[in-house]
C-alpha cells in the first residue's frame, strides 16, 4: 500500500519567507509526528497529532513555526520568517492506534538562502 | 533527563561480516525500543523492535539485544551486505506510549 508521502521533497527560500510543508499520512493512521533533521544529526520531535486531540506542541522551536492537520488525514507545516537555521530536512511520520512504531515518509529537504 | 545514545558514531566493516551497532539508554521506564535504517536522501525505515518483556527478538539477518540491568540495546547485522550501508538509529519511548526519543545515529559502512 501507499506510504507516507511529503511534497515538496526540496523547498529552496529566501530567508524572511514563509514556507508551508505537507505530509499525506498512511490512510487510516491515527497519528501523525513531524521532526526536523539537521545534517548529520538525530531526528528532533517537533509537533505530534492524535486524532481529535488537541495536538503536542512541545517540540516547536519557536512561534514562527506551527502545523494543522485537517479532517484527521493531511497534515500542513509553515513555518514563517524562514531563517537560514531552519534549514533541515523535514520528516513526517504516522502510525495506526494504539501502536508505536512509526511510519515515515521521505522528508522535504528545507534550504534558507 | 532522558537521552538515548550511542557508543560508536562510525562504524566500518567487510562486506560478508557481522556487524553490532549499540545504544544507551537512561531512562529505566521505557518499555520499548525500536531501530531504524536510514540512507542518503531517504526517510527512517523500520529495522526491528523490541518490548522490555523481551531480552532478544530475530528479524531477517538482524537481532535486537535489550539488557535492561545495563540499559543497553544492541542491532546486530548478520553477512553485512553494501546495502547495509546507512545510519542506523535506535530509540526509546520513556515509558510512555506514543513518546519515542532518538539517538544520534551510527554510520555504518560496509566495505566491499
Amino acid at each position: 500500500g501507499a506510504g507516507v508521502s511529503q511534497s515538496p521533497s526540496n523547498k529552496v527560500t529566501e530567508k524572511g519567507k514563509d514556507v508551508e510543508l505537507r505530509c499525506d499520512p498512511i490512510s487510516g493512521h491515527t497519528a501523525l509526528y513531524w521532526y526536523r533533521q539537521s545534517l548529520g544529526q538525530g531526528l528532533e520531535f517537533l509537533i505530534y497529532f492524535q486524532g481529535n486531540s488537541a495536538p503536542d506542541k512541545s517540540g516547536l522551536p519557536s512561534d514562527r513555526f506551527s502545523a494543522e492537520r485537517t479532517g484527521g488525514s493531511v497534515s500542513t507545516l509553515t513555518i514563517q520568517r524562514t531563517q537560514q537555521e531552519d534549514s533541515a530536512v523535514y520528516l513526517c511520520a504516522s502510525t495506526p492506534r494504539g501502536r508505536d512504531r512509526r511510519y515515515f515518509g521521505p522528508g522535504t529537504r528545507l534550504t534558507v538562502l | 533527563g532522558e537521552s538515548v545514545g550511542l557508543h560508536l558514531p562510525t562504524l566500518s566493516v567487510q562486506e560478508g561480516d557481522n556487524s553490532i551497532i549499540n545504544c544507551a539508554y537512561s531512562n529505566s521506564a521505557s518499555d520499548y525500543f525500536i531501530w531504524y535504517k536510514q540512507e542518503s536522501g531517504k526517510g527512517p525505515q523500520f529495522i526491528i523492535d523490541i518490548r522490555s518483556n523481551m531480552d532478544k527478538r530475530q528479524g531477517q539477518r538482524v537481532t535486537v539485544l535489550l539488557n535492561k540491568t545495563v540499559k543497553h540495546l544492541s542491532l546486530q547485522i548478520a553477512a553485512t551486505q553494501p546495502g547495509d550501508s546507512a545510519v542506523y538509529f535506535c530509540a526509546e519511548n520513556g515509558g510512555s506510549q506514543g513518546n519515542l526519543i532518538f539517538g544520534k545515529g551510527t554510520k555504518l559502512s560496509v566495505k566491499p
